[in-house]
């Protein structure tokens, strides 16, 4: 069955650095998401993203947060200047049409120290 | 902006117990309904959803969840536990709205006892 992954499963980095978060949706979705779970809370919304655009963000997609799509299987969110409050469970999900079910990737744990 | 609640954020029970989870939202309008769940280790697996028709939906590992559109509910059941449903759980609710992102519970933590 297609699953949707992700790399790195764990990435620690030190504030104010960059990282990219990488995810690869299932190949016939059309809809990508990210989704942030930090420790101790609930899985929030970030940010959806269909046809190279972003669709819908939430308030805590601000201007350090970008998503990519670079080539034809890799989504990214880059975090431009890590905070220490961005430390948490990262999901990538994928769906195939728009408001059908979301399929969630096992997750980076980012860390800033 | 819609709410999803869990009140139960860990629950206890032996092996061949049965089972609810409760599951309250907030939001006026039509939802489709989720019930993920997470096993130690593992990522968010969809357990069952409800878009429309029966209110009885059926999911994977004899799970089955009933939309009560009166209460705003969307409980969890299974009628006797194994082990291997040590898990979290995790409602979420989409609007019909036009927006995209699931809005989830706080989870409830699962401990099956052999």
């Amino acid at each position: 069955e297609p699953e949707v992954t992700q790399t790195p499963s764990h990435q620690v980095t030190q504030m104010g650095q960059e990282v990219i978060l990488r995810c690869v949706p299932i190949s016939n979705h059309l809809y990508f998401y990210w989704y942030r779970q930090i420790l101790g809370q609930k899985v929030e919304f970030l940010v959806s993203f269909y046809n190279n655009e972003i669709s819908e963000k939430s308030e805590i997609f601000d201007d350090q947060f970008s998503v990519e799509r670079p080539d034809g299987s890799n989504f990214t969110l880059k975090i431009r200047s890590t905070k220490l409050e961005d430390s948490a469970m990262y999901f990538c999900a994928s769906s195939e049409e728009r408001g059908e079910t979301q399929y969630f990737g096992p997750g980076t744990r980012l860390l800033v120290l | 902006a819609q709410s999803v609640s869990q009140h139960n954020h860990h629950v206890i029970l032996s092996e061949a117990a049965s089972l609810e989870l409760g599951c309250n939202y907030s939001y006026g309008g039509t939802v489709n309904l989720f019930w993920y769940v997470q096993y130690p280790g593992q990522h968010l697996q969809l357990l069952l959803k409800y878009f429309s028709g029966d209110p009885l939906v059926k999911g994977i590992k004899g799970f089955e969840a009933e939309f009560i559109k009166s209460k705003f509910s969307f409980n969890l059941r299974k009628p006797s536990v194994q082990w291997s449903d040590t898990a979290e759980y995790f409602c979420a609710v989409k609007t019909n709205f036009g927006n995209e992102k699931l809005t989830f519970g706080t989870g409830t933590r699962l401990t099956i006892i052999p």
